[in-house]
This record gives structure tokens, C-alpha cells and sequence, in this order.
């Protein structure tokens, strides 16, 4: 079946450690995001993709980064310079530009407790 | 004016009852607003979602209310059931930006 699969489900890193979640695509979409999910804030954007090669910050990209190197694939890094990096992590794909509707497919989330 | 405001942020209500949910908007560039539910532990789905052409839309119990001109809208759940109980967010998107806003989520929660 098509659809995103994030890993691992939960995490656990200590301070001063980089961290790397997985998000892998068979849609065959061409944008991909990540966002973070916090109680009572929403989602918001870390960063976002609409080609290969090519990302843009999202409104909380500091601390993090990210890489396109394969249409299927939109690893984030969480590095040590995050500063409050525990938060559940959700990373998406969709069409875009005049055929995207809009809609945004997610996939279950990754969960990174900082010990 | 890229937020989306979201009210309330949280809601509890009994089996059979009607759950409103409010968002506002400030960028009148914004040409799509979807909803999406999420279920603990699980990712958001889009539910139902609507453009500023319409005033209205429904699809099963669900419907969204908009109104262009106040820059507001919100979605109605008819005959609320326990298994409705999730958080749900609205969200706006404009082509231009190339991404989706969400409010900040309001956890429902039906009681039987």
C-alpha cells in the first residue's frame, strides 16, 4: 500500500546527542515536510521540500537540518543545538504547485524523548 | 498574518451533541481550508475541507461553515460520538507559500 512510514516510533537521546528520524515516501509526491507537535501549539513547520536537491526553512528550522537527496526520502537531523528537542515529530508529502489541492499526507510520527 | 487562530482548545460534550469548532484567518491569499482529525499516537488525516467560493460544505456528520468577508470558519459535527473523540486542527493554504498553517488544535473528547 502507498503511504509514509517514519522511524523509528519512539526515541529516547541524551543531551548533547545528535539524532536522526527516518521519512520514506511511496506516493510518489514531490513535496515533503516535517513538522513538530507540541501540546497546545499545533503543528508547526521544522522545514519543507517541493523537489529533490531543494529545501526551505519552516518557521522553527534552528537546531535542525535536513536532506533531499532522493524523491522518496526527507531525513531530519535533530542536533545538540535544539534546545528543547523532546516533541513528537510528523513528516508529510503532497503535490505541488497547481495540481496540489492542499492536502498534506502524514505519517504516524516519531516520538524523541531527550533524557 | 500567516496564523491561524484555533478556539477552543479543548472540548467536551455528550454523545449526540454538536461540537463547534472555530479558526480564524488574517492572509486573504489563503484558497484552501482543510480539516484534519488526529487520533492519539497516530498522524493527522484530512477530514473535510472547503474553498472561499463555497459557504457551506457536508460530507456525512461533519460540515464546515465559512464566511469570507469576517475571514472565519469552523466545523460542525452532527450526532458527536465517542469515537469521535480526537484532536482536530484546521488549517489554511495558499498556493503561493506552498504550505499548509495549522491552528492550534482542539481536543474533543465525547462522552457516552
Amino acid at each position: 500500500d502507498g503511504g509514509i512510514t517514519q522511524s523509528p516510533k519512539y526515541l529516547f537521546r541524551k543531551e548533547g546527542q545528535n539524532v536522526t528520524l527516518s521519512c520514506e515516501q511511496n506516493l510518489n509526491h514531490d513535496a515533503m515536510y516535517w513538522y513538530r507537535q507540541d501540546p497546545g501549539q499545533g503543528l508547526r513547520l521544522i522545514y519543507y521540500s517541493q523537489i529533490v536537491n531543494d529545501f526551505q526553512k519552516g518557521d522553527i528550522a534552528e537546531g535542525y537540518s535536513v536532506s533531499r537527496e532522493k524523491k522518496e526520502s526527507f531525513p531530519l537531523t535533530v542536533t545538540s543545538a535544539q534546545k528543547n528537542p523532546t516533541a513528537f515529530y510528523l513528516c508529510a508529502s503532497s503535490i505541488p504547485g497547481q495540481r496540489n489541492t492542499g492536502e498534506l499526507f502524514f505519517g504516524e510520527g516519531s516520538r524523541l524523548t531527550v533524557l | 498574518q500567516q496564523q491561524v487562530k484555533q478556539s477552543p482548545q479543548s472540548l467536551i460534550v455528550q454523545k449526540g451533541g454538536i461540537p463547534i469548532i472555530n479558526c480564524a484567518y488574517e492572509n486573504t491569499a489563503f484558497d484552501y481550508f482543510p480539516w484534519y482529525q488526529q487520533f492519539p499516537g497516530k498522524g493527522p488525516a484530512l477530514l473535510i475541507a472547503i474553498r472561499p467560493d463555497v459557504s457551506e460544505k457536508k460530507e456525512g456528520r461533519f460540515t464546515i461553515s465559512f464566511n469570507k468577508s469576517a475571514k472565519q470558519f469552523s466545523l460542525h459535527i452532527m450526532d458527536s460520538q465517542p469515537g469521535d473523540s480526537a484532536t482536530y486542527f484546521c488549517a489554511a493554504w495558499g498556493n503561493q507559500g506552498g504550505k499548509l498553517i495549522f491552528g492550534q488544535g482542539t481536543e474533543l473528547s465525547v462522552k457516552p
